[in-house]
């Protein structure tokens, strides 16, 4: 596609359910990162992936957090049992993975709410 | 531990005047660095970058300036429109062979009509 996309736009469930969301990179793009944005602060780094393995999961907060890539394109961030401090917008980015290649283009995110 | 900091939360500037947004970094590893803009409901989008191997970057009426030995950058909006009200991130590639980038928290610039 022209962009990333992520789906839903929005979710809200209730506390103790599990989410998954969604995520579709520039095609091309062999590197994947998700990260968060709670209300009032900044941009809080997830997981990355290249290709399809996950070389840095340091950023996930919980175990309640897990996340895959197939194909080397789309990637699915699953988050169990939620808790209402996991109420934030998730960004999903891409980059083509090369050298040089560092600038991230973002989608417009998924604004979960667990009430 | 914040390796790049924006310290300041908030900027109000009339318009046509100059913006002025800082960042400040830790890690003397770092050698690129990139803003990007985020507005309301919306991701980032990349806005300009700069090489540690410069020490300015100028594209149309934005321009980014790197102080390497005060590990300081500054993006400038000359003149600044109403248009460019919107979060504003500093960035920089962490080490570790690949491409994974750090963000500030963000400075959220409004331009006054």
């Amino acid at each position: 596609g022209a962009g990333v996309s992520q789906s839903p736009s929005n979710k809200v469930t209730e506390k103790g359910k599990d989410v998954e969301l969604r995520c579709d990179p520039i095609s091309g793009h062999t590197a994947l990162y998700w990260y968060r944005q709670s209300l009032g602060q900044g941009l809080e780094f997830l997981i990355y992936f290249q290709g399809n393995s996950a070389p840095d999961k340091s950023g996930l907060p919980s175990d309640r957090f897990s996340a895959e890539r197939t194909g080397g394109s789309v990637s699915t961030l699953t988050i169990q049992r939620t808790q209402q401090e996991d109420s934030a917008v998730y960004l999903c980015a891409s980059s083509s993975g090369l050298a040089g290649g560092e600038t991230q283009y973002f989608g417009p995110g998924t604004r979960l709410l667990v009430l | 531990d914040q390796q790049v900091k924006q310290n300041s939360p908030s900027l109000s500037v009339q318009e046509g005047r100059i913006s002025i947004l800082n960042c400040d970094y830790t890690n003397s590893m770092f050698d690129y660095f990139l803003w990007y803009k985020k507005y309301p409901a919306e991701g980032p989008t990349f806005l300009i970058s700069i090489s540690s191997i410069k020490d300015k970057n100028e594209d149309g009426r934005f321009t980014v300036f790197l102080n390497k030995s005060a590990k300081h950058l500054s993006l400038h909006i000359v003149p600044s429109q109403p248009g460019d009200s919107a979060v504003y991130f500093c960035a920089a590639p962490r080490s570790g062979g690949y491409q994974k980038v750090t963000f500030g928290i963000g400075t959220k610039l409004q331009v006054i009509p």
